[in-house]
């Protein structure tokens, strides 16, 4: 159980361009959900966190106008990279959580972007 | 400001060698301090989560315990299929949802 995708595992694209990243809880029902970032042999540094239905959270020093962040469901929500370039590659991930918050949160297999 | 520390960054073992990796943790009003296993280009895959002082929790080879400063995630007789990094990540108090990581302890398991 407690099962979270994350889709595509790999994006490769032209500076300029914006990238959509998609998280899915397969088999519970997400009231919140996270998205990460991480880079090379550092730790996992939270991006933003939504609720369904609400905005997101922004965590201090990340772009909202940049990074969009949609939790339309209780098991869908989507980072979007507006126009990317280099610097915005990265290991970005997201996890879920369902119920209360002393539930842990579960991640899915995150999405290796290249920005050229 | 919420810190955690885990040490060693890279630990080798023989198979079967018991060890321990520590994770020590600043935090205001800990609401829960965590342990994941990741793999390489994977997402982290949840442990255990530990509330309070004394607490010990056990899965399969690996048991994690919890003091007021720091946790312990004991491996007991480690094959190589326990080879990942292993991340500690601390939940403040005061309704805050976040997760503040340590930068993981990569452990390598030789056959």
């Amino acid at each position: 159980g407690a099962v979270v995708s994350q889709h595509p595992s790999w994006v490769i694209c032209k500076s300029g361009t914006s990238v959509k990243i998609e998280c899915r809880s397969l088999d519970f029902q997400a009231t919140t959900m996270f998205w990460y970032r991480q880079f090379p042999k550092q730790s996992l540094m939270l991006m933003a966190t939504s609720n369904e239905g609400s905005k997101a959270t922004y965590e201090q020093g990340v772009e909202k106008d940049k990074f969009l962040i949609n939790h339309a469901s209780l098991t869908l929500s989507t980072l979007t990279v507006t126009s990317a370039h280099p610097e915005d590659s990265s290991f970005y991930i997201c996890s879920a959580r369902s119920g209360g918050e002393v539930q842990p949160q579960h991640f899915g297999d995150g999405t290796r972007l290249s920005i050229l | 400001e919420d810190q955690v520390t885990q040490s060693p960054e890279a630990l080798r073992l023989q198979e079967g060698e018991s060890s321990s990796l520590n994770c020590s943790y600043t935090v205001s009003g800990l609401r829960g301090l965590f342990w994941y296993r990741q793999d390489p280009g994977k997402g982290p895959e949840f442990l255990f989560t530990l509330y309070s002082a004394g607490e010990e929790k056990e899965k399969e080879r690996l048991k994690a315990t919890l003091t007021k400063k720091e946790s312990f995630l004991h491996i007991t007789a480690p094959k190589p299929e326990d080879s990942a990094t292993y991340l500690c990540a601390v939940r403040r108090g005061g309704g805050s949802e976040k997760l503040v990581f340590g930068k993981g302890t990569k452990l390598t398991v030789n056959p």
